[in-house]
């Protein structure tokens, strides 16, 4: 069964400092794979998506993501965290039937 | 272009009544869903709809949800009786996909369900 694992509830970063939030899945076949941000008070909005060809995918926002088939991971990456970034994200995995799965998201803090 | 609506924004009830919501998908999507999210926890599959035909509510409380999408384009989901463990966000998403997930969800703002 498609599952998707984020392991870290909650992660605090300076403003500035670069951000990786982790994201593994479950799937026995190729995978698409996507990250989603949420803002309080607000729905999901696409940061990217992984359907296929290069394993490092750029998003909006500043945001990128490796997609690692030995690791079952699709780490989200930042270089440097703007105050605005602070948010819910959550990691998604697209299976058969166009039926999506979600993590139980990160909330990520941005300190001053 | 217009995203997903969805109405109501906020609704509070007492256990036991009922309440409906509203989602109105982007032009074109022929693929609808319903997702659940309760506090601190990610979007939960209630149903999805591909024109007007279920896909999958394999997840749905069917003893107390129901949801269907006349037409092919809006969709209702109501729940009838209401219970506590029902309070969360319930978010509609639509999209124009290919077989096996390759293309992208839009999601609404999601309608706040306060069960009290």
């Amino acid at each position: 069964a498609q599952s998707v694992t984020q392991p870290d509830i909650h992660i605090t970063v300076s403003e500035g400092a670069s951000l990786e939030l982790r994201c593994n899945y479950s799937y026995g076949a190729t995978p698409y794979l996507f990250w989603y941000v949420q803002s309080p008070g607000q729905g999901l909005q696409l940061l990217l998506k992984y359907f296929s060809g290069d394993t490092l995918v750029q998003g909006i926002k500043g945001f990128e993501a490796e997609f690692k088939r030995s690791q079952s991971s699709f780490n989200l990456r930042k270089p440097s965290v703007h105050w605005s970034d602070a948010a819910e994200y959550f990691c998604a995995v697209g299976g058969t039937g166009n039926q999506f799965y979600f993590g139980t998201g990160t909330s990520l803090t941005v300190i001053p | 272009e217009a995203g997903v609506a969805q109405s109501p924004r906020y609704k509070i009830i007492e256990k036991r009544q009922s309440v409906a919501f509203w989602c109105n998908p982007i032009s074109g999507h022929a693929t609808l869903y319903w997702y659940q999210q309760i506090l601190g926890q990610g979007p939960k599959l209630l149903i999805q709809f591909q024109n007007n035909g279920v896909v999958d509510d394999s997840q749905l409380p069917k003893d107390r949800f129901s949801a269907e999408r006349l037409k092919g384009v809006d969709s209702t989901l109501k729940i009838q009786p209401a219970k506590l463990e029902d309070s969360a966000v319930y978010l509609c998403a639509s999209g124009q996909l290919r077989a096996g997930g390759r293309g992208e969800l839009f999601f609404g703002e999601g309608s706040r369900l306060t069960v009290l």
